[in-house]
């Protein structure tokens, strides 16, 4: 049983399109995280979600909109995309607050040409 | 703002050679602190934790001690395997409201036999 999953695991498209990238977990969590992983392995949070509320909004460009239907999915919608957001996206769930393990997806590698 | 400082790798062994990754950290309060490891093609996956200071965190061979003194938390192995190969990220989280993870810049760990 995936734990917390995304799709697609790939996605290639030109500058200028729009994507949707997909996370769901079943775990049951109530937190969910969008981070943005570059070429050199740099890790950085993007959003966070707390039972639909979005609780951390880092400074991301405003073509970047996460949407949290119910607290198992998190999408994340990105318009105009540009060359500099070619990264690995990973989606992240979590129990709540506290010192509490992050439990990561798989991640989406979007290439933008 | 908090912020988590580690070796910059790549770090390449022979197997069976010890390890050691640094990590320091600055923070205001008591942060809880975590190793995460991500192995190839994969999403990071927790390694170890530790939530307050002198606690010592382990799994897999892999040990680190919450040392609030020298605002550390040095990851080590005895003896490193082929399969230990993967990027080793040092994070911590806030002590309190929701938990925003500040996550090292990672280091590559290559171990050759």
């Amino acid at each position: 049983d995936t734990a917390v999953s995304q799709t697609p695991k790939y996605l290639v498209t030109q500058m200028g399109n729009d994507k949707s990238i997909k996370c769901e977990q079943n775990l049951g969590h109530d937190t969910m995280y969008w981070y943005k992983q570059d070429s050199k392995k740099f890790l950085k949070i993007m959003f966070s979600y707390n039972n639909k509320e979005l609780i951390i909004n880092e400074t991301v460009p405003n073509r970047f909109s996460p949407k949290s239907p119910d607290k198992a999915h998190l999408n994340l919608h990105i318009n105009s995309l540009e060359l500099g957001d070619s990264a690995v996206y990973f989606c992240a769930s979590t129990q709540g607050t506290g010192a509490y393990e992050q439990y990561f997806g798989p991640g989406t590698r979007l290439t933008v040409t | 703002g908090n912020s988590v400082t580690q070796m910059e790798g790549p770090v390449t062994l022979s197997e069976e050679a010890f390890l050691t990754i640094n990590c320091t950290y600055t923070a205001t309060g008591y942060p809880s602190l975590f190793w995460y490891v991500q192995y190839p093609g994969e999403g990071l996956q927790l390694l170890l934790k530790a939530t307050k200071a002198d606690d010592k965190g382990s799994n897999k061979g892999f040990e680190a001690t919450y040392r609030k003194e020298t605002t550390s938390f040095h990851l080590e192995k005895g003896s490193v395997q082929v399969s230990d190969s993967a990027v080793y990220f040092c994070a911590l989280s806030d002590s309190g409201g929701y938990q925003k993870v500040t996550f090292g810049t990672g280091t590559k760990l290559q171990v050759i036999p």
